[in-house]
């Protein structure tokens, strides 16, 4: 069954460094996700993508947060200027449609020293 | 606006027990509701979902039914069993918004 990959697993940082979280949905789909999970809380949506560009952003999604889709695979998320406080499991998610339940990556958890 | 209100945990059973989750939702309109299933060390797996009043989803022994007039989705399974040992979480995802928002988690340990 096709899935949605996520590289790294784990990623380690320092504080101030920029860092790039890749993701590769399921080929044929078209719609586009990020969500966050801190240690011990909820998972919290983070920003849509669809037809290359975002359709929706929640306010955790400021200026130091951006997403791209370089080429026909791979769907990044880039953080300019990591805090302490972005320290989190991130899970990239794909659908084929909007009737469609979203598919999730195992995640990347990063870690901001 | 819109959120998820999910039993809280842990819960831990023996095998063969009983399990229900508790989920109870607010929403504008009628959402579609998810349950989601985190296996130690993976990720997000949707477990079973229901998009509109009354639907039943299941999958894998566990059921949920989405009642509007409570407006819960809870989870039950009749006999679990180890393997059943993981987070569960619920979600919704408005008709006007297709983002899913989640509830906290439920992690669930079955012991042999």
């Amino acid at each position: 069954e096709p899935e949605v990959t996520q590289t790294p697993s784990h990623q380690v940082t320092q504080m101030g460094q920029e860092v790039i979280l890749r993701c590769v949905p399921i080929s044929n789909h078209l719609y586009f996700y990020w969500y966050r999970q801190i240690l011990g809380q909820k998972v919290e949506f983070l920003v849509s993508f669809y037809n290359n560009e975002i359709s929706e952003k929640s306010e955790i999604f400021d200026d130091q947060f951006s997403v791209e889709r370089p080429d026909g695979s791979n769907f990044t998320l880039k953080i300019r200027s990591t805090k302490l406080e972005d320290s989190a499991m991130y899970f990239c998610a794909s659908r084929g449609d909007l009737n469609q339940p979203q598919h999730f990556g195992d995640g990347t958890r990063l870690s901001i020293l | 606006g819109n959120s998820v209100t999910q039993m809280e945990g842990p819960v831990t059973l023996s095998e063969e027990a009983f399990l229900t989750i508790n989920c109870t939702y607010t929403a504008t309109g009628y959402p579609s509701l998810f349950w989601y299933v985190q296996y130690p060390g993976e990720g997000l797996q949707l477990l079973l979902k229901a998009t509109k009043a009354d639907d039943k989803g299941s999958n894998k022994g566990f059921e949920a039914t989405y009642r509007k007039e409570t407006t819960s989705f809870h989870l039950e399974k009749g006999s679990v069993q180890v393997s059943d040992s993981a987070v569960y979480f619920c979600a919704l995802s408005p008709p006007n918004d297709y983002k899913l928002s989640f509830g906290a988690g439920t992690t669930v340990t079955v012991r042999a």
